[in-house]
């Protein structure tokens, strides 16, 4: 069964400094996609980064880049040069690709930036 | 703006209650899903629809009920809802099932059950 893990309910950081968000999964498929989503108060859920099992390169979107270590299972989120709008909860999913469908989320870390 | 909208924003219903929320994406896809969002639990999936057929049905409760009338609309029906149904409740569209296909989410119905 596939299964995400984000360890850290909470961290805080100082505007302008880089920020990595921790994600390990847990899955037995050789191919499967990982993402990353924003969600900030309002509600909604922001897609920042995906990441395929079978891509070589370490995915980027602006300030965002996934630092994939396949070996290890893991698909940390880097945001350089926080910003004060980037205070949120960040959560990591994965989807397998058989029985494509279901989207497994983990439990989500809280970031603060602070001024 | 996601191109995926929810109404109501926030719902108050008694248990006895019979109320629908809907979801509506403009973005042309053909796969749409309601999650349900609880207070410190991951994100559930809760149905999956893909050209209007359901393809996944997660194990949820009868008094939740989904509709997908056309590729565009989503609702889900809701009776005789528990306390425990509170939630924020999560749609989402993409452009297919497969992957790499992201998930574009709306907004969210706030929902309290009393």
């Amino acid at each position: 069964a596939q299964k995400i893990t984000q360890t850290q309910p909470g961290m805080f950081v100082q505007e302008k400094e880089a920020v990595t968000l921790d994600c390990t999964y847990d899955t037995s498929d050789q191919s499967y996609g990982l993402f990353w989503y924003k969600q900030p108060s309002s509600g909604e859920m922001i897609f920042l980064i995906y990441q395929g099992s079978y891509d070589e390169q370490n995915a980027t979107e602006g300030r965002y880049s996934l630092n994939f270590q396949k070996a290890r299972k893991s698909a940390n989120l880097v945001i350089s040069a926080s910003q004060l709008g980037d205070s949120a909860m960040y959560f990591c999913a994965m989807r397998e690709h058989e029985g494509a469908q279901k989207l497994v989320f983990g439990q989500g870390t809280r970031l603060t930036i602070n001024p | 703006e996601t191109g995926v909208t929810q109404t109501p924003r926030h719902l108050v219903m008694g248990m006895t209650n019979k109320k629908s929320l809907k979801c509506e994406q403009h973005l042309g896809h053909n796969a749409m899903y309601w999650y349900k969002q609880s207070a410190k639990k991951p994100l559930e999936l809760m149905f999956v629809y893909s050209l209007e057929e359901r393809v996944e049905n997660n194990s949820v409760p009868s008094r939740f009920s989904p509709e997908c009338p056309n590729s565009s609309h989503l609702f889900l029906h809701l009776h005789t809802l528990q306390p425990e149904d509170s939630a924020l409740y999560l749609c989402a569209s993409s452009q297919g099932l497969a992957l790499p296909y992201e998930q574009y989410f709306g907004p969210g119905t706030r929902l309290t059950v009393t």
